[in-house]
């Protein structure tokens, strides 16, 4: 299993990001996938998940991204999307691709992508 | 919002001696469908977390015997029997029983 994260960088506040998670290793279309942060010297916090379309696609997400970040996903191209909008500061993390095990663990991350959000 | 409490927050170990972590959750992490999604993480520095322990007590695929997970409802234990090296980092425990899915603050294990 791999997975790639990629589209991290410095974006201002109010600003807009979509950051790219290539997968391989699995078949990615049955596969629930869901997005970790890590802010510097932090420790980990839940963004949101997705299930796969054969359960439905679902979306989750915690409240603090809300209404501002949507998890999609493109099985076609075993990719999974973060697109975060209307950026502030405090979401300045690495975030993380991860693969959701069907006992709920979340057995594969990704390395991650560092998002900086400042002036 | 289940919160999840690691205690202590910080250990240093002697190698080859037993390290406990324990991690309180806020309510039960018992599912309606009879499971409790328990997991243990471990993080070495610049890399990122990879799943120790799920529901509880079961060791994923590729990790050493001598990481244990044990408890029940509110109460959950990490114990590692012989600590070595490779060990050091930041372990989290995690609860995915209900939204949103919160992990503890993260305990820093060093060799002494």
């Amino acid at each position: 299993v791999q997975l790639v994260e990629s589209g991290g960088g410095l974006v201002e506040p109010g600003g807009s990001l979509r950051l790219s998670c290539a997968a391989s290793g699995f078949t990615f279309s049955n596969g629930w996938m869901t997005w970790v942060r890590q802010a510097p010297g932090k420790g980990l916090e839940w963004v949101g998940r997705i299930k796969s379309e054969a359960d439905g696609g679902a979306t989750d997400y915690a409240a603090a991204v809300k209404g501002r970040f949507t998890i999609s996903r493109d099985d076609s191209q075993d990719t999974l999307y973060l697109q975060m909008n209307t950026l502030k500061t405090e979401d300045t993390a690495v975030y993380y691709c991860i693969k959701v095990g069907s006992s709920g663990g979340f057995d594969f991350w990704g390395q991650g992508t560092l998002v900086r959000v400042s002036s | 919002e289940i919160v999840m409490t690691q205690t202590p927050l910080s250990s240093a170990v002697t190698l080859g001696q037993p390290a406990s972590i324990s991690c309180k959750s806020s309510q039960s992490l018992v599912h309606s469908d009879g499971n409790t999604y328990l997991s243990w993480l471990h993080q070495r520095p610049g890399q990122p977390p990879r799943l120790l322990i799920y529901k509880i007590s079961n060791r994923f695929s590729g990790v050493p015997d001598r990481f244990s997970g044990s408890g029940a409802g509110t109460d959950f234990t990490l114990k590692i029997n012989r600590v070595e090296a490779e060990d050091v980092g930041v372990y989290y425990c995690m609860q995915a029983t209900r939204f949103p899915i919160t992990f503890g603050q993260g305990t820093r294990l060093e060799i002494k």
